[in-house]
């Protein structure tokens, strides 16, 4: 298996600009999370899915955040317009959550994203 | 609003030592408790998780967690300079909304 896969590995964009981060997750997974990692805040849960619907977007920042998963291989988290303060590493990862409340996660290898 | 602590550290500990990682949390309703090792640049990743009062040890890590405590810890025995990383503690609570913890910064010295 190839793992989660996230596009793209490093993107740098001007103030204004919309980004566009994509996931894979891995085949058979039914959860799928976004979350951005900072030093001064952390690993941030933005949204996760169940199987393809959104369950809990409370963690996105604003209005400017805006995520998708159309089906079961594929999601996107979009920033428009993007702010300085949107620089950081983002993350997908995936769970088959076999027993609730027990969601391993398995982590792509990060989108980092600096806006200028 | 759920929350995780953890102390951020760096925790430095001698190679061959014990190193232990401690987190707690404000959500009774957590279920699942999980550690996850990041090193540098590269995405976390599961070292073992925890969901029963008690240890659970798998080689050199035993997780121990205490839910009337809310608490939830890491040991490391047999300390290597490999185990240098950022240990990150994450709880599943029973909406299956997965929260993390800061991390903790393990320095091993040779």
């Amino acid at each position: 298996d190839a793992g989660v896969i996230q596009s793209p590995r490093h993107e740098v964009t001007e103030m204004g600009q919309e980004v566009t981060l994509r996931c894979k997750p891995i085949s058979g997974h039914n959860s799928l999370f976004w979350y951005r990692q900072t030093m001064m805040r952390g690993l941030e849960l933005l949204i996760y899915f169940n199987n393809n619907v959104p369950i809990d977007d409370s963690g996105m920042p604003e209005d400017r955040f805006s995520a998708k998963m159309p089906n079961a291989s594929f999601s996107t988290l979009k920033i428009q317009p993007s702010e300085p303060r949107d620089s950081a590493v983002y993350f997908c990862a995936s769970s088959y959550g076999t027993v609730p409340g027990a969601n391993v996660l398995t982590f792509g290898a990060g989108s980092r994203l600096t806006v200028l | 609003q759920k929350e995780v602590e953890q102390n951020s550290g760096p925790l430095s500990v001698p190679e061959g030592a014990i190193a232990s990682l401690n987190c707690t949390y404000s959500d009774r309703g957590s279920q699942s408790f999980f550690w996850y090792r990041q090193y540098s640049g590269k995405s976390p990743e599961l070292i073992m998780f925890i969901y029963s009062n008690g240890d659970k040890e798998d080689g050199r890590f035993t997780a121990q967690l205490n839910k009337a405590s809310q608490y939830v810890s890491l040991l490391i025995r047999d300390s290597q300079p490999s185990d240098s990383a950022t240990y990150l503690c994450a709880v599943n609570g029973m909406d299956d909304k997965i929260i993390f913890g800061k991390g903790t910064r393990l320095h091993i010295l040779p």
